[in-house]
């Protein structure tokens, strides 16, 4: 079974400085990785996938994320982050046919100093 | 792009009582939907598998006689947190396929705050 971690729970950053969140996966094929972001009492947006092809896949809101296979790790960044990006960000791994195997890891809460 | 709708955002509800939560994909078809539950502060956790025109598939743990799914057709899921307890409270969402290729990325909706007295 796939697993997800997100090594760091909560992470503070001024606006304007760069920003990466990180992800390590566990899972015995080629994962199929996504970013998702939670705004507070909100349900989640796809911020970028990756399913094969180049590592460095570009998202929405200036998000991008690299998957690096050496190192099972899909961290995403933003070089440089605004106060709106305050939010909890959730790494998450998809597998089985029908994705009932979508595991998320236990997300990132990022905070925004002004 | 792909909307997931989800009613109601929040709701208040006495102890023992029974609330219906629906789940929509606005502008596609779903045979597959899923259920969450969401604790302060915590991630997702997977509850259930709504499979259009069958039964539910639940994950280990969770009540099948508690958390009613039913998907009656390719766009509506609803989960029916029955005899409500306070220990139910918290934050459902609901999520769709776009697609029924294992690439294709979760929509979620926007999540029902519950809260039971």
């Amino acid at each position: 079974a796939q697993s997800v971690t997100q090594p760091d729970i909560h992470i503070t950053v001024s606006e304007g400085a760069s920003l990466e969140l990180r992800c390590n996966y566990s899972y015995g094929a080629t994962p199929y990785l996504f970013w998702y972001v939670q705004s507070p009492g909100q349900g989640l947006q796809l911020l970028l996938k990756y399913f094969s092809g180049d590592t460095l896949v570009q998202g929405i809101k200036g998000f991008e994320a690299e998957f690096k296979r050496s190192q099972s790790s899909f961290n995403l960044r933003k070089p440089s982050v605004h106060w709106s990006d305050a939010a909890e960000y959730f790494c998450a791994v998809g597998a089985g046919s029908y994705g009932q195997n979508f595991v998320f890891g236990p997300g990132t809460r990022l905070s925004v100093l002004p | 792009g792909a909307v997931v709708s989800q009613h109601p955002s929040w709701v208040i509800c006495k102890s023992g009582t029974s609330v219906k939560i629906e789940c929509r994909s606005l502008d596609f078809q779903a045979t597959t939907m899923f259920w969450y539950r969401q604790f302060p502060k915590q991630s997702l956790m997977l509850m259930a598998t709504s499979n259009e025109g069958s039964k539910a598939t639940y994950e280990q743990g969770v009540e099948k006689d508690k958390f009613l799914i039913n998907h009656a057709s390719l766009t509506l899921s609803t989960l029916t947190v029955t005899s409500a307890h306070p220990e139910d409270s918290s934050f459902y969402i609901c999520s769709a396929r776009a697609g029924d290729r294992e690439r294709s990325p979760l929509h979620f909706g926007n999540g029902t705050r519950l809260t039971v007295t």
